[in-house]
């Protein structure tokens, strides 16, 4: 398996410019999230998907769109890019089985972005 | 509202002699608590859960976090620090109000030889 993998590794974006940040997981699993880790902020959730074709806003969505098509892959789009949102972006999952709140979660190696 | 307090940025600490990073949580709920190390230029990974059942948690690389409730209070041990003990740590709680974990800003564990 190769767990969580997303792509791009680093990317680097003008003000204004749209692009998407793709994660993809082999686990079959069925919760899905995004979250983007600021200096001394620790990490702080996006949007989160519960299964394909649910998604759900977490503690700043604002900038940021996510779809669910399918239980393996769970795009972040930012669709017009500002120097706030430069961060370090990772995607996670877990099972999804029973109580989410409990489960472990798998990390890919993140997607550093940097706006200009 | 859930919230995680980590009260140290930074931690140093000499090869051989205990590591204790603390964390501290308010939840309305039972929590589930969880410690992440995340090891440089790397991604996150699960050192140890506590779900409410043992309050004495042991994880890998023989860390260990006790939970403690009355002080609302989940800190992070290891008797004797490796090298490859540096890295970030994030405590992390969730309280099953909702499907939202809420992480703590990270404690940088600094290893002296």
């Amino acid at each position: 398996n190769a767990g969580v993998t997303q792509t791009p590794k680093f990317q680097v974006l003008k003000t204004g410019q749209s692009m998407t940040l793709q994660c993809a997981q082999d686990m079959n699993h069925e919760y899905m999230s995004w979250y983007r880790q600021d200096p001394g902020m620790g990490l702080r959730l996006i949007h989160y998907s519960v299964g394909a074709g649910i998604t759900d806003q977490g503690e700043v969505p604002n900038g940021y769109n996510v779809s669910r098509s399918t239980t393996e892959d769970f795009p972040l789009r930012l669709l017009s890019a500002a120097p706030s949102q430069t961060s370090v972006y990772f995607c996670a999952s877990s099972p999804g089985l029973a109580d989410l709140t409990q489960e472990t979660q798998y990390f890919g190696p993140g997607t550093r972005l940097l706006v200009l | 509202a859930q919230s995680v307090t980590q009260l140290d940025s930074h931690v140093s600490v000499s090869e051989g002699t205990p590591v204790l990073l603390r964390c501290n949580y308010s939840s309305s709920y039972s929590p589930s608590l969880f410690w992440y190390v995340q090891h440089p230029n790397k991604g996150l990974q699960l050192l140890l859960k506590y779900t409410s059942a043992a309050t004495l948690v042991k994880g890998i690389n023989g860390f260990e976090a006790e939970f403690k409730k009355s002080e609302t209070s989940f800190h992070l041990t290891k008797p004797s620090a490796h090298m490859s003990d540096a890295a970030e740590y994030f405590c992390v709680v969730s309280d099953g109000s909702n499907y939202q974990l809420i992480w703590g800003a990270g404690t940088k564990l600094i290893i002296k030889p």
